[in-house]
């Protein structure tokens, strides 16, 4: 079985600080790990994926196979990065994507 | 066009109506996705459509029908609802490994 989990529920940190968003996956085969954004009254949409290894609006990610890990982090939070962020696992094979459970980030002034 | 749409927006039904959820995308994805999303919960997928045919259900109750007349159409055929049947109905496309790309979903209440 297959289960994305992201352990916090709600993170707030200040304008300015570091944050992380924590995601770990579980899957037996070679995994396609994404993360999707949601901002207030938009639409659910694609942050990043991890075999693209690029920086979007100065958010990173890693993929820890060790670790089983997909991490979301960026050096300097701003206000606007305030959303809802789903982890998600993509098993291309059957065309699924599971998402994980979401972590609200709140950036406050 | 990189846009999903769904329509409508919002539908309120009865418990003995029949009413149809709508989504068509024009970027040439050949997969097609709908999801359910309760609130403060992740989505959860429903159906998958991959070139027209109906590739996944995940165990959705056949009070849902999916149909998918064409590849830029996706359909949710809806009958004999629940009230716990109410929620955001999401549809999603994507290249086959690719991103997924939702629509602003329809947000269904069932009386």
């Amino acid at each position: 079985a297959q289960r994305v989990t992201q352990p916090e529920k709600l993170l707030s940190v200040f304008k300015g600080a570091p944050v992380e968003l924590k995601c770990n996956y579980s899957y037996s085969g070679s995994p396609e790990l994404f993360w999707y954004v949601q901002y207030s009254r938009q639409r659910l949409q694609l942050l990043l994926r991890h075999i693209s290894r690029e920086s979007i609006k100065g958010f990173t990610a890693d993929l820890n196979k060790g670790e089983t890990s997909f991490h979301l982090k960026k050096p300097f939070a701003q206000e606007e990065d305030s959303a809802m962020y789903y982890c998600a696992l993509g098993i291309y094979n059957f065309n699924k994507f599971y998402f994980g459970s979401g972590t609200k980030l709140n950036v406050k002034p | 066009d990189t846009e999903v749409t769904q329509t409508p927006k919002h539908l309120v039904m009865g418990m003995t109506n029949k009413k149809s959820l709508k989504c068509e995308q024009h970027m040439g994805h050949r997969a097609m996705y709908w999801y359910k999303q309760k609130a403060k919960k992740p989505p959860e997928l429903m159906f998958v459509y991959s070139y027209e045919k109906l590739s996944i259900n995940e165990s959705v109750p056949s009070r849902f029908s999916p149909e998918c007349p064409n590849s830029s159409l996706l359909n949710l055929h809806l009958h004999a609802l629940q009230p716990e049947d109410s929620a955001l109905y999401l549809c999603a496309s994507s290249q086959e490994t690719g991103e997924l790309f939702f629509g602003e979903g329809s947000r269904l209440t069932v009386l």
